[in-house]
């Protein structure tokens, strides 16, 4: 079955920039999601289709799939984007997640 | 305002029977597919399997298959999923989001439930 590799935790100063990876064979082959998860709360999309920002997530989120590896990238990191982040794509029209990543701003 | 409202969190006995839902409304039910993702006490996500409200077609993650039904009706926007015997082991929250499918292209999961919480426990 296809697996979905992330660093179990990233840290990033204020207003830096944060980049969390996502590795899986061929990736770059397939369309990575990522969605953020506050504590306590349902997740949400984040980034769709390796780059594209759903209406109402700010600028400072992208995304990039090459290869083995997708990235989301967090511009100017903010206190409010604590949370945990897990990437997802489809193979063979099963839903794979990652492990999740928690991002702590420091 | 388009939204997922899922029912509320239970508490049931191991052995004991179970079924939760998950209502759409603010967009065209039969249009996506209903997932559901189960997320254990302080892990991560796992995805348990879709249904397509238009004609119930189902489809599982091997690791769930047989463990849950994932049912729909589609005269009141509303899926489920449910349990014939629940285990210890069931204890987490569980979360519905839309997808869509088109041809062969699967989407992200556009929008989520706010998770229902179950406890099994004796």
């Amino acid at each position: 079955s296809y697996e979905l590799t992330q660093p179990l935790s990233v840290s990033v100063a204020l207003g830096q920039t944060a980049r969390i990876t996502c590795g899986g064979n061929n990736i770059g082959s397939k369309n990575v999601h990522w969605y953020q998860q506050k504590p306590g709360q349902a997740p949400v999309l984040v980034i769709y289709r390796d780059s594209n920002r759903p209406s109402g997530i700010p600028e400072r989120f992208s995304g990039s799939n090459s290869g083995n590896t997708a990235t989301l990238t967090i511009s100017r990191a903010q206190a409010g984007d604590e949370a945990d982040y897990y990437c997802q794509v489809w193979d063979s029209s099963t839903a794979v997640f990652g492990g999740g990543t928690k991002l702590t701003v420091l | 305002e388009v939204q997922l409202v899922q029912s509320g969190a239970e508490v049931k006995k191991p052995g004991e029977s179970l079924k939760i839902s998950c209502k759409g409304s603010g967009y065209s039910f039969t249009s996506y597919w209903i997932g559901w993702v189960r997320q254990m006490p302080g892990k991560g996500l796992e995805w348990m399997g879709i249904i397509y409200p238009g004609d119930s077609d189902t489809r599982y993650s091997p690791s769930f298959q047989g463990q849950v039904t994932i049912s729909a009706d589609k005269s009141i926007s509303t899926a489920y999923l449910q349990w014939s015997s629940l285990k210890a082991s069931d204890t987490a929250m569980y979360y519905c989001a839309r997808v869509k499918i088109v041809g062969a292209t699967t989407d992200a999961f556009d929008i989520w439930g706010q998770g229902t919480m179950v406890t099994v426990s004796s």
